[in-house]
């Protein structure tokens, strides 16, 4: 197991359009964490699961986005109906339930709305 | 409302000098904090965290240094290597909130001139 894994690396979609992002966690990790950032700014929480439970959605989850975590394996990020001002960095991070070493994030999905 | 600031985005150091990032929060909940690590392309990386029962944890060049009273805490690299250049965050969270949900900080861009 080489980490959390995100696909795919960079998405570009039209306004509008549906896009899916998929997050591997680590495998022993119960604790899975959506992050999203824009340029300047630090990583800004979107929601988290334990096991399969989604325990808590920020209030910038509009009702566009919607998360899975089936099996409480991997999860999927959904954006309906996108809109330029969801471009960003869509960031994954697994933990386990109590951790002092602090989640490891995956490298990111970018996704550009034109 | 920021929570976390980290209001120097930039900073400059020659190799083998010390770097000192300050991060500063408003929450006086907040009982745990850490530093993260970001290079392009990349996902954050764990760098190193202190509890709020300490004042200063160390890990080889790493130093963070935490001020309850000032509510600030700051990250010592000694000494900076070219290696070290990235972008850092600071990061809380309130570890009886259950969610282990990270406040971040808006990074400083560390660059260490060789």
């Amino acid at each position: 197991d080489t980490g959390v894994s995100q696909n795919p690396r960079h998405k570009i979609t039209k306004r509008g359009q549906n896009v899916t992002f998929r997050c591997d966690p680590i495998s022993e990790h119960n604790r899975l964490y959506w992050y999203r950032q824009t340029l300047g700014q630090g990583p800004e929480f979107l929601t988290y699961f334990q096991n399969e439970a989604q325990l808590e959605k920020s209030r910038l989850l509009s009702d566009r986005f919607s998360a899975e975590r089936p099996k409480g394996s991997f999860s999927t990020l959904e954006i309906q109906r996108t809109e330029q001002g969801d471009s960003a960095m869509y960031l994954c991070a697994s933990s386990l339930e109590v951790s002092n070493y602090g989640y490891t994030f995956g490298s990111g999905t970018r996704l550009t709305v034109v | 409302d920021q929570q976390v600031k980290q209001n120097s985005p930039s900073l400059s150091v020659q190799e083998g000098r010390i770097s000192i990032l300050n991060c500063d929060y408003t929450n006086s909940m907040f009982d745990y904090f850490l530093w993260y690590k970001k290079y392009p392309a990349e996902g954050p990386t764990f760098l190193i965290s202190i509890s709020s029962i300490k004042d200063k944890n160390e890990d080889g060049r790493f130093t963070v240094f935490l001020n309850k009273s000032a509510k600030h805490l700051s990250l010592h690299i000694v000494p900076s290597q070219p290696g070290d250049s990235a972008v850092y965050f600071c990061a809380a969270y309130l570890t009886t909130s259950g969610t282990y949900k990270y406040i971040f900080g808006t990074g400083t861009r560390l660059k260490v001139l060789a």
